[in-house]
């Protein structure tokens, strides 16, 4: 079946602007996580969606960040003001229950702040 | 707070070389560990999981087993081959503290002919 999808694979933006990337995740799964992924690091924890509501924001680094899955399926992280620090690889996943089942993740969507 | 430690690379290894990337955590709950590869220009994808002390997960060659004991999960795999060159992350999924993922740092590995 279908993976976790991202859109758009690429953004390229210039500081100060807004950004929407969007998560599509595997069918059926209820829980949804954003991680954010610098260059040489592995991925840092952002937000978890189950359901509809956010569980845990705890990983957002600041106010410009916020998250949205509306319908519990399609999720949406926004980013207000960017800066030039925020450019990273952006990674969604996906997992079908809660306590440490395995994730699927998404290819990630490349964002370069100017 | 929960974390994860990984050995440092780049490693590059000769195919037929036998491979060992190692990794320890902390967790302050019964973690499940797992080993991520990247590929390059791909996403990360499960290579293996093991979601109790002393499980041992395996696939496509390679291995690591969950010790409590050391609190590590080093991954192992016999003889390398070429394909086998990506990006290597350790992780653990902790429920006591929720639902996300620590990762390691990542380890490159280049295996030469």
């Amino acid at each position: 079946g279908a993976g976790v999808s991202q859109t758009p694979s690429n953004k390229v933006t210039e500081k100060g602007k807004y950004v929407e990337l969007r998560c599509d995740p595997i069918s059926g799964h209820t829980a949804l996580y954003w991680y954010r992924q610098s260059l040489g690091q592995g991925p840092e924890f952002l937000i978890y969606f189950q359901g509809t509501g956010a569980a845990d924001d705890s990983g957002l680094p600041n106010d410009r960040f916020f998250a949205v899955r509306p319908e519990g399926s399609v999720s949406t992280l926004k980013i207000q003001r960017t800066e030039r620090g925020d450019s990273a690889v952006y990674l969604c996943a996906s997992s079908s229950y809660r306590g440490g089942n395995t994730q699927y993740f998404g290819p990630g969507t490349r964002l370069t702040v100017l | 707070g929960d974390s994860v430690t990984q050995m440092e690379g780049p490693v590059t290894l000769s195919e037929e070389a036998f491979l060992t990337i190692n990794c320890t955590y902390t967790a302050t709950g019964y973690p499940s560990l797992f080993w991520y590869v990247q590929y390059p220009g791909e996403g990360l994808q499960l290579l293996l999981k093991a979601t109790k002390a002393d499980d041992k997960g395996s696939n496509k060659g390679f291995e690591a087993t969950y010790r409590k004991e050391t609190t590590s999960f080093h991954l192992e795999k016999g003889s390398v081959q070429v394909s086998d060159s990506a990006v290597y992350f350790c992780a653990l999924s902790d429920s006591d503290t929720g639902n996300q993922f620590y990762f390691g740092t990542g380890t490159s590995l280049t295996v030469i002919p």
